[in-house]
Order: C-alpha cells, then sequence, then structure tokens
C-alpha cells in the first residue's frame, strides 16, 4: 500500500519569499512521484513529476522539487513566491510499471497563502 | 500537453434522479481512465479504474451499482451516479492515462464536474 503525507495543512509565505511544501511518502516500491497545483473549482495541472533518473526535478512556473530516498520525501520548493501561486498543492504517488491499473495516492493537500 | 474534458463542468439534479458525466480524451487515446471524487477542502479519493472495453475496478468501499461505469471507446468513459442522494454532491474528476515517452505512464486530469444534489 502507498501513501502520502503533507504536513501542514495551510502555508503561509510573504511575496518574495522561498516557498517549501513538504511531502513524505511510503511504498513498497520505487515509486512515481507527482505534484500538482489546483485553482478553486478547476481540476489539476502537472507541475512536475519524478519517475527515474535525476532526483532534482524541475517544473513549470519556477517550481522544482527534489527526490530522497533515504528520507522518503519530496518537497516542492519554489525560489520566489507569486500572488499568483496561490493555491492548493498536492503531493502524489504511484506505482510504476505497465498494465497495472494504479490510480494516484494524493496527500491531503496543502493550502499556499502568498501575504503581499 | 494533452487535453481531457468533462461534460458538464457543473450540475444540479433532485435526490432521487441519475446524473451522467462523461470524460474524453480529446487528442490522444487512453486504454485506462480513472474517476476521482474531492468532498470540499478535502483531497481527491480514487473511485475506480475504467479500462477500455472492460468492467471497472471499484476502489473499497465504492459502491459499483451506484456508480456505474463505463468505457465504451479509447476516448471517452462515462459515469453515472444512479438515485443520487444530498450526500453524493462532491467534486468529481477524472483521468486519463497513456503510455508516454521512454515507457511512462502520463496521467491527465479533466476539469472536474461540479455536482450538487437537493
Amino acid at each position: 500500500a502507498q501513501s502520502v503525507t503533507q504536513l501542514g495543512s495551510h502555508v503561509s509565505v510573504s511575496e518574495g519569499a522561498l516557498v517549501l511544501l513538504r511531502c513524505n511518502y511510503s511504498s513498497s516500491v520505487p515509486p512515481y512521484l507527482f505534484w500538482y497545483v489546483q485553482y478553486p473549482n478547476q481540476g489539476l495541472q502537472l507541475l512536475l513529476k519524478y519517475t527515474t533518473g535525476a532526483t532534482l526535478v524541475k517544473g513549470i512556473n519556477g517550481f522544482e522539487a527534489e527526490f530522497k530516498k533515504s528520507e522518503t520525501s519530496f518537497h516542492l520548493t519554489k525560489p520566489s513566491a507569486h500572488m499568483s501561486d496561490a493555491a492548493e498543492y498536492f503531493c502524489a504517488v504511484s506505482s510504476p510499471g505497465g498494465g497495472g491499473a494504479d490510480g494516484l495516492t494524493f496527500g491531503k493537500g496543502t493550502h499556499l497563502i502568498i501575504q503581499p | 500537453g494533452a487535453v481531457v474534458s468533462q461534460h458538464p463542468s457543473w450540475v444540479i439534479c433532485k435526490s432521487g434522479t441519475s446524473v451522467k458525466i462523461e470524460c474524453r480524451s480529446l487528442d490522444f487515446q487512453a486504454t485506462t481512465m480513472f474517476w476521482y471524487r474531492q468532498f470540499p477542502k478535502q483531497s481527491l479519493m480514487l473511485m475506480a479504474t475504467s479500462n477500455e472495453g472492460s468492467k471497472a475496478t471499484y476502489e473499497q468501499g465504492v459502491e459499483k451499482d451506484k456508480f456505474l461505469i463505463n468505457h465504451a471507446s479509447l476516448t471517452l468513459s462515462t459515469l453515472t451516479v444512479t438515485s443520487a442522494h444530498p450526500e453524493d454532491s462532491s467534486f468529481y474528476i477524472c483521468s486519463a492515462r497513456f503510455w508516454g515517452l521512454a515507457g511512462v505512464h502520463e496521467q491527465y486530469f479533466g476539469p472536474g464536474t461540479r455536482l450538487t444534489v437537493t
């Protein structure tokens, strides 16, 4: 079974400050890891994903995340927050492999608030 | 990137009626589609996995007779909420999966359907 823990249901940062959203996972096999953003009443937009290879993954809108196997973490960061980054962020995990019908397991989400 | 659409984007229905939600992959063929439910201020919960041409696989606790899923083609899956009750009011989101580059599957989400049962 897989699970995802996002520390902090709400994170507030000042505009221009560093954004750090935490995600820890548990998986019995090497996972695929994802970060999604959701704006109110909208679907999910993929920010970035880790499958294999380089552990530092760069995504859209200046976000990046680093896969740390030893810490079972996949924290999301952005050097300088913009007002437009205010949204709900979800970390998700899935098991790799073909044919399998695994959907994604999501964390509970972190609401990012940007202070002017 | 790949586009997934849902129709309708929102629907209000009376208790006891049935509602059908469509999920379409617009520019790719999706052998697998997933249906999620999201309650207000909560995360997405996987309801079922829909494979083209076969029966859907439901997650534990999801009533298959209440949430009917049909995946008739490689670009269309439908979710029918039968005999809807107010507690079925939720945001329903589908996603479609296909094989991308390097044999890694890619999953794209639809914009969601807001269902309100009165």
